[in-house]
């Protein structure tokens, strides 16, 4: 089965320009997480969804940050506008059952200059 | 709150070499534990886990076992070969959080 794949690979924006990410789950999966991760460091929970509902975004930035997920599958995060310190690796995930474990994309590297 | 503490890297072993790498945690309930592994540019795959107590994990010649007298979830390989070098994370997961916390990773590097 085809995994959760994510799109672009890489990006390089300027500062204060939007950018937005793609993610397109594991089909069956219900529960679709967004991660990000910093140089040297772990993964990092921004926002979780159970179907179609944000059930999680307690550490999503929302002056700047925005998801959305439409009809529970397909997911698409966006910034705007990016700062320097957005430049991490943006990984989504999605499971069936949390406690089994997460299935990660390949992630979005994204370069704030 | 739940938190993963992992062995600083980088970790460099010859080929063959035993490799442990340390992990500790700290969480309220009984949390699910995890290792996943993170090769050059790539995401992350789920390496081994462990449900409950004295449950032992193993994947790929890797192994760790939940012991929940310690909260430890170490990670051994007896031989460790060239094409091990990735990063290595520590998770855990527990119902109460309902989502994966992870350690901030140890980079394994296995020279020849």
């Amino acid at each position: 089965e085809a995994g959760v794949v994510q799109s672009p690979r890489y990006k390089i924006i300027e500062k204060k320009q939007p950018v937005a990410f793609w993610c397109n789950p594991i089909s069956g999966h219900n529960t679709l997480y967004w991660y990000r991760q910093n140089l040297g460091q772990g993964p990092e929970l921004l926002i979780r969804y159970e179907n179609e509902e944000a059930v999680d975004d307690s550490q999503l930035p929302k002056d700047r940050f925005s998801a959305e997920r439409l009809k529970g599958v397909d997911s698409t995060l966006k910034i705007q506008p990016a700062e320097l310190g957005d430049s991490a690796v943006y990984l989504c995930a999605s499971s069936l059952q949390g406690s089994y474990g997460y299935t990660f994309g390949s992630g979005t590297r994204l370069t704030v200059v | 709150g739940n938190s993963v503490t992992q062995m600083e890297g980088p970790v460099t072993l010859s080929e063959e070499a035993f490799l442990t790498i340390n992990c500790t945690y700290t969480a309220t309930g009984y949390p699910s534990l995890f290792w996943y592994v993170q090769y050059p540019g790539e995401g992350l795959q789920l390496l081994l886990k462990a449900t409950k107590a004295d449950d032992k994990g193993s994947n790929k010649g890797f192994e760790a076992t939940y012991r929940k007298e310690t909260t430890s979830f170490h990670l051994e390989k007896g031989s460790v070969q060239v094409s091990d070098s990735a990063v290595y994370f520590c998770a855990l997961y527990t119902g109460t959080a309902s989502k994966l916390t992870f350690g901030t990773g140890t980079r394994l590097q296995v020279t020849l």
